[in-house]
């Protein structure tokens, strides 16, 4: 099937920004997805992508497409504590399909 | 205040028995979703259903079946439970429009022995 890929972890220092990487093999995408996980949680949508956009801007958060490179990240900006969590990435194009997910740790 | 609920929170169970876990969700949302969370895969789709008495298979649908009898509930069946079937299993549902945002349940934690 179509594999969607992140890094597992990433650790930043509070007040830094993180950027979490995810590279998918769907060319059909329609829309990306960036969700968030906290501990024995479900996972809440955070924002969303069209595929026709570069970019999506929402307050701390900043999602970048590279279409033809098949490449969505997601930054978010004055890293928080409260932001550590794991931030999962997905495609859809008929479903959804989920990155394994990216574990983020902030530093005080 | 809407919401999806799952139950239980937390199972064992032995190898071979039937296990049904429930998903209930309040928002009369016409899509529904089982997954579920392995470390190391992310979330991977078992089953999903557009409406009352539509079923569909996901990516990792073999061992597991669910029914929609109304909008509010999608129970998934384990017929015969399998070690391999140790996971979270996330529930979601969206409202059919743009399907833009899945709402997730907080999870439930099935352990087979």
């Amino acid at each position: 099937g179509e594999d969607v890929e992140q890094s597992l972890f990433l650790s930043v220092r509070e007040g830094d920004s993180s950027v979490i990487n995810c590279t998918y093999t769907d060319s059909s995408s329609t829309y990306l997805y960036w969700y968030k996980q906290e501990p024995g949680a479900g996972l809440q949508l955070l924002t969303y992508i069209f595929s026709n956009m570069d970019m999506k801007q929402d307050q701390r958060l900043t999602v970048l497409l590279n279409k033809k490179d098949k490449h969505l990240s997601l930054r978010i900006a004055d890293t928080q504590t409260g932001d550590s969590a794991i931030y999962f990435c997905a495609e859809k194009t008929y479903d959804m399909r989920f990155g394994a997910g990216t574990r983020l740790t902030v530093k005080p | 205040d809407a919401e999806i609920t799952q139950s239980p929170r937390h199972k064992i169970t032995e190898t071979g028995r039937q296990v049904t876990l429930a998903c209930h969700q309040t928002w009369n949302h016409n899509n529904m979703f089982w997954y579920r969370q392995d470390l190391g895969h992310g979330l991977r789709l078992i089953h999903y259903s557009y409406g009352v008495q539509d079923t569909n298979k996901g990516e990792v649908s073999d061992g597991y079946s669910v029914s929609r009898s109304n909008t509010e509930d999608l129970p998934l069946t384990l017929e015969s439970a399998a070690s391999s079937q140790t996971s979270v299993y996330f529930c979601a549902s969206s409202s059919g429009q743009g399907d833009h945002e899945q709402y997730f349940g907080p999870g439930t934690r099935l352990t087979v022995t």
